[in-house]
């Protein structure tokens, strides 16, 4: 199995341009989260889906839009990319937290420069 | 003030030394989590835990919920466990993480 992949791994970005991150798991995973990790501060989440179809709001959204069309599938849309996106982006998905406990599992992420 | 807490935010040990990163947080939860990143960004979930102990190999975690802090424990260290080590909580209400900032570990030989 690979796990989680994100495509691409690196890119530079001028300001204004757009981009879509892709993410996709073969766990058969009901959730799926896209975060963002900034020097001196934690990840944070900027939008998780808790099933295909369906999308929701997280700590950071402004500036992204996302999709989950498929089940294995969830995409990081920036329509207009701003030098503070500039960050490191990390996909991540897991089982339905039951009990309010699911371990999370990370790709490798994708560096994005936002010139 | 973060809603988690780590604590020291950098360490630096000699190959060995037993190791011990703290995590305390603010708010009620369900689970606690230790990840560990590696040098080349990668991101394992080392445990989920929601109360007691856990241990794997030369990692042994211990939570105190009712204390609200968390301690990650390295035995015997060695310069490949030299990564950051990160703690999230999961929050009682709600779907999400939260993230504290990391502890950078370096294990020299």
């Amino acid at each position: 199995n690979a796990g989680v992949t994100q495509t691409p791994k690196f890119r530079v970005l001028k300001t204004g341009q757009s981009m879509t991150l892709l993410c996709a798991q073969d766990m058969n995973h009901e959730y799926m989260y896209w975060y963002r990790q900034d020097p001196g501060m934690g990840l944070r989440l900027i939008h998780y889906s808790v099933g295909e179809g369906t999308t929701a709001k997280g700590e950071v959204p402004d500036g992204y839009n996302v999709s989950r069309l498929k089940k294995q599938n969830f995409l990081l849309g920036l329509e207009s990319a701003a030098p503070s996106q500039t960050s490191v982006y990390f996909c991540a998905s897991s089982y339905p937290f039951s009990g309010g406990t699911a371990e999370q599992y990370f790709g490798p992420g994708t560096r994005l420069t936002v010139t | 003030k973060n809603e988690v807490e780590q604590s020291p935010q950098n360490l630096t040990a000699q190959e060995g030394e037993f190791i011990t990163i703290n995590c305390s947080y603010s708010v009620g939860i369900s689970a606690l989590h230790w990840l560990q990143q590696h040098p080349g960004g990668g991101i394992v979930s080392l445990f989920m835990l929601s109360s007691g102990k856990k241990k794997h190999g030369r990692l042994i975690a211990t939570i105190n919920i009712q204390e609200k802090h968390s301690s990650l424990h390295i035995t015997a260290s060695h310069p490949r466990d030299s990564a950051v080590y990160i703690c999230a909580v999961k929050e009682t209400s709600g779907s999400r993480l939260t993230f504290g900032e990391g502890t950078q570990l370096t294990v020299n030989p």
